[in-house]
C-alpha cells in the first residue's frame, strides 16, 4: 500500500534559519508528490508539487525535489519568516487504481521573530 | 470566486442530531472527495465521487453518507451525531483520478459535537 512518513514535529526555527522538512515515501506505481500547507485555522492549500523523478517543485521560496531513488520530497526554505508558521503535510497520489492522496501525519512548523 | 467552497464553516451541534455539510466545486473537474482531519491533524480519506459515481468508500459508519447530484456537487450527510465525530471535514476536487492530477481542497468545515 501507500504511506507517507515526515518527520515529527513541533519544529520551532528563529526568522531568517534554514528549514528541511524530512518526507519519505512507499507507493505503488509511480507516484505524484505534494507539499500542502494549512495555516492556522485555514483550509489545506497547495505549496508545490512534483511528478516526476528529479522535478523540483518550488513556490513562495519553498522547494522540493523528487528523489526517486531515496524515495524522498524534502520540502526546503533557505529562510524562514514568521509568516511561514503552519501544519505542512507531505503527500502522494499514485492513481494506479488508488484515486486518493495519502497524507503524511504533518509537520507543525512555528518562527519565532 | 472560490474553486472549492463548502458550507458552513464553522457548526456547533448537539449530539444525536443530523448536519450536512454543503459543497460545491466551479473548476470544471470530474472528481470529488471528502476528507477528514482529526484533533491530531492526521487527514484521511472517506469518499470519493467519479462523475457522480462512488470509486471509494473507506470504512466510515453508515451513519455517513454521501450524496453527488451532479458532477460540480458532493455534500456529506451526517446522521445521529457522536462526540466522535468532531473534526474538521474538507472537501476537495481534481480535475480525474490519474496520477498527474493535482486535488484542490475546499477551506474545511469545522464540526463540533456538543
Amino acid at each position: 500500500g501507500n504511506s507517507v512518513t515526515q518527520m515529527e514535529g513541533p519544529v520551532t526555527l528563529s526568522e531568517e534559519a534554514f528549514l528541511t522538512i524530512n518526507c519519505t515515501y512507499t507507493a505503488t506505481g509511480y507516484p505524484s508528490l505534494f507539499w500542502y500547507v494549512q495555516y492556522p485555522g485555514e483550509g489545506l492549500q497547495l505549496l508545490l508539487k512534483a511528478t516526476k523523478a528529479d522535478d523540483k517543485g518550488s513556490n513562495k521560496g519553498f522547494e522540493a525535489t523528487y528523489r526517486k531513488e531515496t524515495t524522498s520530497f524534502h520540502l526546503e526554505k533557505g529562510s524562514v519568516q514568521v509568516s511561514d508558521s503552519a501544519v505542512y503535510f507531505c503527500a502522494l497520489f499514485s492513481g494506479a487504481g488508488s484515486y486518493q492522496l495519502t497524507f503524511g501525519k504533518g509537520t507543525k512548523l512555528s518562527v519565532i521573530p | 470566486d472560490t474553486a472549492v467552497s463548502q458550507t458552513p464553516k464553522y457548526l456547533v451541534t448537539q449530539m444525536g442530531n443530523d448536519k450536512s455539510i454543503k459543497c460545491e466545486q466551479n473548476l470544471g473537474h470530474d472528481t470529488m472527495y471528502w476528507y477528514k482531519q482529526d484533533s491530531k491533524k492526521f487527514l484521511k480519506i472517506m469518499f470519493s465521487y467519479n462523475n457522480k459515481e462512488l470509486i471509494i468508500n473507506e470504512t466510515v459508519p453508515n451513519r455517513f453518507s454521501p450524496k453527488s447530484p451532479d458532477k460540480a456537487h458532493l455534500n456529506l450527510h451526517i446522521n445521529s451525531l457522536e462526540l466522535g465525530d468532531s473534526a474538521v471535514y474538507f472537501c476537495a476536487s481534481s480535475q480525474g483520478t490519474g496520477r498527474g492530477n493535482t486535488i484542490y481542497f475546499g477551506e474545511g468545515s469545522w464540526l463540533t459535537v456538543v
